[in-house]
């Protein structure tokens, strides 16, 4: 089985400051991780993946996130937040074994406010 | 034009009605997926296809069906929809490669905003 937990359903920050979104998965197999980010009506859009290739990853708009087997996390990171970051991000987890079979799951999201 | 597409983008119906949700892409990838999603829930996998002759049921299939008509068409049925199938309904889909299992990147339509009143 596989599950996620992000933690905080509200993050505020001001704008240049640094954007933290955490991030907790269970798997019983190596994870592929995955985050994902929706505007206001849209659909989501892919920011960046886990595919067990290097542990920290870069993305889109200047995000990045790092894997940390030890402790199970795989936390979104953004040096200097931008006004254009508001939006909801939703960390997924899936799995190539077990019985989730190329399935993701998705974590309950995180809504991001960004203050000028 | 969007590669994944939903129609309707909203719509209203009553309780003990029977809704379609359509959706079509144009990426030619095998693998689609329906998801609802709720506040504070995240999104929650109804149905997936990994290819048109296969169809499987995902965490929350009660009170769904679904058929995939060709490999660009993934339709979501309501039979007889309730007022708690109120809910954001997503589109998804995904390349594919042969017998791979590996989890892929999703594709996400714009969505379908449904009220059952």
């Amino acid at each position: 089985a596989q599950s996620v937990t992000q933690l905080g359903s509200h993050v505020s920050v001001s704008e240049g400051a640094l954007v933290l979104l955490r991030c907790n998965y269970s798997s019983s197999v190596p994870p592929y991780l995955f985050w994902y980010v929706q505007y206001p009506n849209q659909g989501l859009q892919l920011l960046l993946k886990y595919t067990s290739a290097a542990t920290l990853v870069k993305g889109i708009n200047g995000f990045e996130a790092e894997f940390k087997k030890s402790e199970t996390s795989f936390h979104l990171t953004k040096p200097s937040a931008h006004m254009s970051d508001a939006a909801e991000y939703f960390c997924a987890v899936g799995s190539a074994g077990g019985t989730s079979y190329g399935k993701l799951t998705f974590g309950q999201g995180t809504i991001l406010t960004v203050h000028p | 034009d969007a590669d994944v597409t939903q129609t309707p983008r909203n719509r209203i119906t009553k309780t003990g009605k029977r809704i379609m949700l359509e959706c079509s892409q144009t990426k030619g990838h095998d693998r689609m997926y329906w998801y609802r999603q709720d506040p504070g829930l995240g999104l929650r996998l109804i149905y997936y296809s990994f290819d048109v002759k296969d169809i499987n049921k995902g965490e929350i299939s009660d009170g769904y069906s679904v058929s995939r008509q060709a490999q660009a068409k993934f339709s979501l049925s309501l039979e007889s929809a309730i007022p708690n199938q109120t809910a954001l309904y997503f589109c998804a889909t995904s390349l594919g490669l042969g017998g791979r299992v590996v989890p892929e990147t999703q594709y996400f339509g714009p969505g379908t905003r449904l009220l059952v009143l």
